[in-house]
């Protein structure tokens, strides 16, 4: 079993559309989580940083932590097609080398205008 | 306002030949992580360097793989005597480590193609 499980999709969905990503953990002692965004032929762009349970909100985007059930979302609202990419959780467990991220597979994501 | 750099974007080499990616982190940035994305799977850590030191080597592979980040100059992921298998992109990322939380930023990468 991997440590961080994320469905590779492709996810289609209509320009406008609110788009929900998820991500499931098996480690405990991760308490940093984070989603990049990464475009094809790109390198990974930090999109979203939550530490520890909660929601965290920037504009359209929204990620949310349950550490209680080890799942992780990333919800996009009023999709464009300019978010379409592919969308990456990464999780950290805070000591030591801290850098070291473990990512899921990443989920593709095509907006259709 | 430069981000992380990375060259070259591409690299193509022949089976046995060595292969040398350099990374200069983001202006402020002392830490630096290397990371192999294979085709059809997520980053994968290799390590993790300090200024002349290596910090966390724990990714990577044991046998022709080696890092450095001198005092001077970009940091170096070198491979030896490739293989196909070694085909990916290679990203490098910074972090500026005052708290080094997570939050990393990420090059462009360099895919390598070994034929």
């Amino acid at each position: 079993q991997k440590e961080v499980e994320q469905d590779p999709g492709p996810l289609s969905v209509p320009e406008g559309a609110i788009v929900s990503l998820n991500c499931t953990y098996s480690n405990s002692a991760f308490q940093y989580f984070m989603w990049y965004r990464q475009y094809s032929r790109k390198g990974p762009e930090l999109l979203m940083y939550t530490y520890s349970s909660g929601n965290k909100e920037d504009g359209r985007f929204t990620a949310q932590v349950d550490k209680s059930s080890k799942y992780i979302s990333l919800f996009i609202r009023d999709s464009q097609p300019s978010d379409s990419a592919t969308y990456l959780c990464a999780m950290s467990a805070g000591s030591g080398n801290t850098g070291k991220l473990i990512f899921g597979q990443g989920t593709t994501l095509q907006v259709k205008p | 306002n430069a981000g992380v750099m990375q060259n070259p974007r591409h690299l193509v080499r022949r089976r046995g030949q060595e292969a040398r990616l350099r990374c200069s982190p983001m202006k402020g940035h002392s830490h630096v992580y290397w990371y192999r994305q294979l085709p059809e799977e997520g980053l994968k850590f290799m390590v993790y360097l300090q200024k002349e030191n290596i910090i966390d080597e724990s990714g990577m592979p044991k046998e022709r793989f080696s890092a450095e980040f001198p005092k001077e100059g970009p940091s170096i992921l070198r491979i030896q005597q490739v293989v196909r298998g070694d085909s990916a992109a290679y990203f490098c990322a910074s972090s500026p480590g005052l708290q080094n939380t997570g939050e990393l930023f990420f090059g462009e990468g360099s895919r390598l193609t070994v034929l």
